[in-house]
């Protein structure tokens, strides 16, 4: 079975500081995967998608941006937190391409930036 | 690009009585509606979907309906428990390479014991 890891799952960081946050996936090959933070009592905002390898799509302009190394590792990262970047952060895969398909996310890492 | 919006925002029921949380999207091309729980603290799961070519899907006490004439679909919760107090999140997504999902707002979901 697919399980879904991220690290850490909490994390108090002070402005001006880098961030990296990772997400791996197993039992499972050539994923999409995505990342989305929520805000305190909103919705989920995506904020980046990767289909392969090295390809990261952004959904947004930002301060953040996001690797992807390996097959089934999502890294999230930031050279400068800000205040703005606080919320919960939720990694997610999906697969089969081209098809519109479940995702399934991460237990999610809660950034509190102060 | 799709827009989904979720209707209400917050609902309180009575222990044992029905919950209905409603969804419309403006993407015809929309081919695939999930809806996912997520408690307090938690990322989403995934607790029912229904595709395009399905008007209703039923899983014991949850039930999922859709009209693509009008773009909308709805979460259907009978019986209600307590356990079922969450946020609730509809979405949308089409066949596109990035399988993107588009997501409502939410629905806060009390029910009393």
């Amino acid at each position: 079975s697919q399980t879904i890891h991220q690290w850490p799952a909490t994390l108090v960081q002070p402005v001006g500081s880098p961030l990296s946050l990772e997400c791996t996936v197993e039992g499972t090959s050539n994923p999409n995967l995505y990342w989305y933070r929520q805000a305190a009592g909103r919705g989920l905002q995506l904020l980046f998608y990767s289909v392969g390898i090295g390809q990261i799509s952004s959904e947004v302009p930002q301060n953040l941006s996001a690797s992807r190394p390996q097959d089934r590792q999502f890294i999230l990262s930031s050279k400068k937190l800000l205040l703005s970047d606080s919320g919960f952060y939720l990694c997610a895969w999906s697969g089969l391409a081209g098809r519109a398909d479940t995702q399934y996310f991460g237990p999610g890492t809660r950034l509190t930036v102060l | 690009g799709e827009n989904v919006e979720q209707h209400p925002s917050t609902l309180s029921v009575q222990e044992g009585d029905s919950a209905v949380i409603k969804c419309t999207y403006s993407d015809s091309a929309s081919n695939y509606f999930p809806w996912y729980k997520q408690e307090l603290g938690k990322g989403p799961q995934l607790i029912i979907d229904i595709r395009s070519n399905v008007g209703e899907k039923k899983d014991q006490r949850i039930a999922v309906t859709l009209n693509k004439t009008a773009k909308h679909f709805s979460l259907h919760i009978t019986e209600t428990q307590p356990e079922d107090s969450a946020v609730y999140f509809c979405a949308a997504s089409t066949s596109n390479t990035g399988n993107q999902f588009y997501f409502g707002t939410g629905t806060s979901l009390t029910v009393i014991p």
